[in-house]
């Protein structure tokens, strides 16, 4: 069982479409970070989030921090085929800062 | 490019060999970290250095593995023994403590036959 759960782990959606990406846990996390990772590749760092209520936007990408630190969601808005990839999300628990993954959400957009 | 690179970017080498992975990190960063990503999988937390001073290491690393930051920039990760069960990717990260943010670099994908 993984501390951070992911849902849904698979999404196929058409260009133009909204979609939300979900992060649960039953640990509080000192901060949360979302990742987005191309085939082949590492991890790229798309946002931070490190207070509990906290909303941050990049572009079309929304992203929240739940009230108690211990979920958070991804939400794109009229996605494109170039949002397709593997979106993670990671949180710190201790001081160590080690990050503890989430299991994936897997994006394609169809043009 | 001033990001992080490993090398080599992939190996193959039949079980019960020994491989070695380097990882630079971005110049300054002074924490190193290497996760583990199996096939479908987030990567997994495999240890960390702080300078050359490793500080913890997760169960996932057995006696097989062996990571060193001698001089606190540099970081190799040996696999001694390989088995089919250690083929994955492997991820290193620098962070520097006063930004809290991980950066990856791209990976090292290993494939034991």
């Amino acid at each position: 069982t993984q501390l951070l759960e992911q849902s849904p782990q698979f999404l196929s959606i058409q260009e133009g479409e909204n979609l939300t990406v979900y992060c649960n846990s039953s640990s509080v996390f000192s901060s949360l970070q979302w990742y987005r990772q191309e085939p082949g590749e590492g991890p790229v760092l798309l946002v931070t989030v490190v207070t509990g209520g906290e909303v941050k936007k990049l572009k079309r990408l929304t992203f929240q921090f739940g009230d108690a630190r211990k979920d958070s969601s991804l939400h794109i808005t009229a996605a494109q085929p170039g949002d397709t990839g593997l979106y993670l999300c990671a949180g710190k628990i201790n001081a160590g800062n080690m990050l503890t993954f989430g299991g994936g959400t897997r994006l394609m957009v169809k043009p | 490019d001033t990001g992080v690179s490993q090398d080599p970017r992939h190996k193959i080498t039949k079980r019960g060999q020994n491989v070695t992975f380097r990882c630079d990190p971005i110049s300054e960063h002074n924490r190193l970290y290497w996760y583990r990503q199996t096939l479908g999988q987030g990567p997994e937390f495999l240890t960390y250095f702080q300078n050359e001073a490793q500080l913890e290491k997760s169960r996932l690393l057995s006696d097989r593995f062996s990571a060193e930051r001698p001089k606190g920039s540099f970081s190799t990760l040996e696999i001694q023994r390989t088995e089919q069960g250690d083929s994955a990717m492997y991820l290193c990260a620098s962070v520097a403590v006063s930004y809290n943010e991980q950066f990856f670099g791209p990976g090292t994908r290993l494939t034991v036959l």
